[in-house]
């Protein structure tokens, strides 16, 4: 079975620019999540979907950041304008929908913003 | 509010050696979830296991093994004659049984020696 898939791997971008990260999650899973790790602020939990509905922003850094998540197999987080202390790993992740189940983690995006 | 502390930041043992990694936790909740997770030097978050806060009952998978107390609101992990491929990143995780809200710890990176 396919895991949850991210892309890109690695996004290197200047400053101001717009960046997107992608994630599928894993067929069958109703929740989506978005997390971004740091060595500074470790794995924080930027938002999360259920069915397709954020349900939990609270974790956005700030207005600069938004997520989409318009249909069950496909999800956006979006930078816009990009700064340099937005340089981190984002982790998509996936669960099933019984409250408190594990997530499955998809490889991860490391975005550097110069 | 809840918070998940692990304050070993780092381990080093040597091959074959037995290894403990401490988690505590603090929730209002009374019931809750807890997970530990492993992040391999390739960067990828790896589920190992998720505990429902009404059974303690301990647990062994292999070589790990996972002791629950309530009392001490404790999740602790060991790991039996640890082998180099055990080097890794390993995260404590705590989420309330009614939402999907994941806190993290800061994880405790173990180093294990040929």
């Amino acid at each position: 079975d396919a895991g949850v898939i991210q892309s890109p791997r690695h996004e290197v971008t200047e400053m101001g620019q717009e960046v997107t990260l992608r994630c599928k999650p894993i067929s069958g899973h109703d929740y989506l999540f978005w997390y971004r790790q740091t060595m500074m602020r470790g794995l924080e939990l930027l938002i999360y979907f259920n069915n397709n509905v954020p349900i939990d922003d609270s974790g956005m850094p700030e207005d600069r950041f938004s997520a989409k998540m318009p249909n069950a197999s496909f999800s956006t987080l979006k930078i816009q304008p990009s700064e340099p202390r937005d340089s981190a790993v984002y982790f998509c992740a996936s669960s099933a929908w019984d409250r408190g189940t594990e997530q499955y983690f998809g490889p991860g995006t490391r975005l550097t913003v110069t | 509010a809840q918070k998940v502390t692990q304050a070993q930041t780092e381990i080093s043992v040597v091959e074959k050696e037995d290894v403990t990694l401490d988690c505590v936790y603090e929730t209002r909740d009374t019931t809750y979830y807890l997970f530990w997770y492993k992040q391999p030097p390739s960067g990828e978050l790896v589920f190992l296991i998720r505990r429902n806060s009404f059974d303690e009952q301990n647990e062994i998978s292999g070589r790990y093994s996972w002791n629950f107390q309530k009392s001490t609101s404790s999740f602790n992990f060991t790991i039996t004659a640890s082998q180099v491929v055990d080097s890794a990143v390993y995260f404590c995780a705590l989420s309330p049984y009614n939402n999907n809200d994941m806190r993290f710890g800061a994880g405790t990176r173990l180093t294990v020696k040929p």
